[in-house]
């Protein structure tokens, strides 16, 4: 079993759609969890990150954390073409960035 | 302020040569991050090191991988007689001590033939 799962998609929504994207982890002992964008042949790009438990907005986007079940989401809002990425979620049981575990990325696509 | 730069962006090699892959860390980061991207699959961890030193190496394969950060001049990820296996993209991140935002290069996709 992975440590942290991700479903690939892909995922099509239209434009201006609520997308909601989705980790779950098995390590009780991450604590930091991270959402990274990804265009393609470029590198990850940190959209937010959270400690623990909770939620924090920014913008369109959402990144919550349930620790209870192991489960992490990432939700946008008024979806755009230029959302269009792959979406990897990430996770660390260290303070700082070292060491991050990958999800296999899900793949969106927004249709105008 | 210039981003993380690696270079080659795309390296083609035979099996059985060696690949050199460079980082250059944004300005005024000393913390260095190696990781691997194969076809279809997340990003996993390599190595993590910090100015003439190796912090933590745990994802390294053992044998054939070395990876350096001198006191000068860029970081160095090593693949001796590389194998079709190690086509891939690696990236490179960085940050500026060990904080959560790591800003990772474009990545060099390495192409074994």
């Amino acid at each position: 079993q992975k440590e942290v799962e991700q479903d690939p998609g892909p995922l099509s929504v239209p434009e201006g759609a609520i997308v909601s994207l989705n980790c779950t982890y098995s390590n009780s002992a991450f604590q930091y969890f991270m959402w990274y964008r990804q265009y393609s042949r470029k590198g990850p790009e940190l959209l937010m990150y959270t400690y623990s438990s909770g939620n924090k907005e920014d913008g369109r986007f959402t990144a919550q954390v349930d620790k209870s079940s192991k489960y992490i989401s990432l939700f946008i809002r008024d979806s755009q073409p230029s959302d269009s990425a792959t979406y990897l979620c990430a996770m660390s049981s260290l303070q700082g960035a070292q060491k991050l575990v990958f999800g296999q990325g899900t793949r969106l696509t927004i249709n105008p | 302020n210039a981003g993380v730069m690696q270079n080659p962006r795309h390296l083609v090699r035979r099996r059985g040569q060696e690949a050199r892959l460079r980082c250059s860390p944004m300005k005024g980061h000393s913390h260095v991050y190696w990781y691997r991207q194969l076809p279809e699959e997340g990003l996993k961890f390599m190595v993590y090191l910090q100015k003439e030193n190796i912090i933590d190496e745990s994802g390294m394969p053992k044998e054939r991988f070395s990876a350096e950060f001198p006191k000068e001049g860029p970081s160095i990820l090593r693949i001796q007689q590389v194998v079709r296996g190690d086509s891939a993209a690696y990236f490179c991140a960085s940050s500026p001590d060990r904080g959560l935002e790591a800003f990772f290069g474009q990545g060099t996709r390495l192409t074994v033939v």
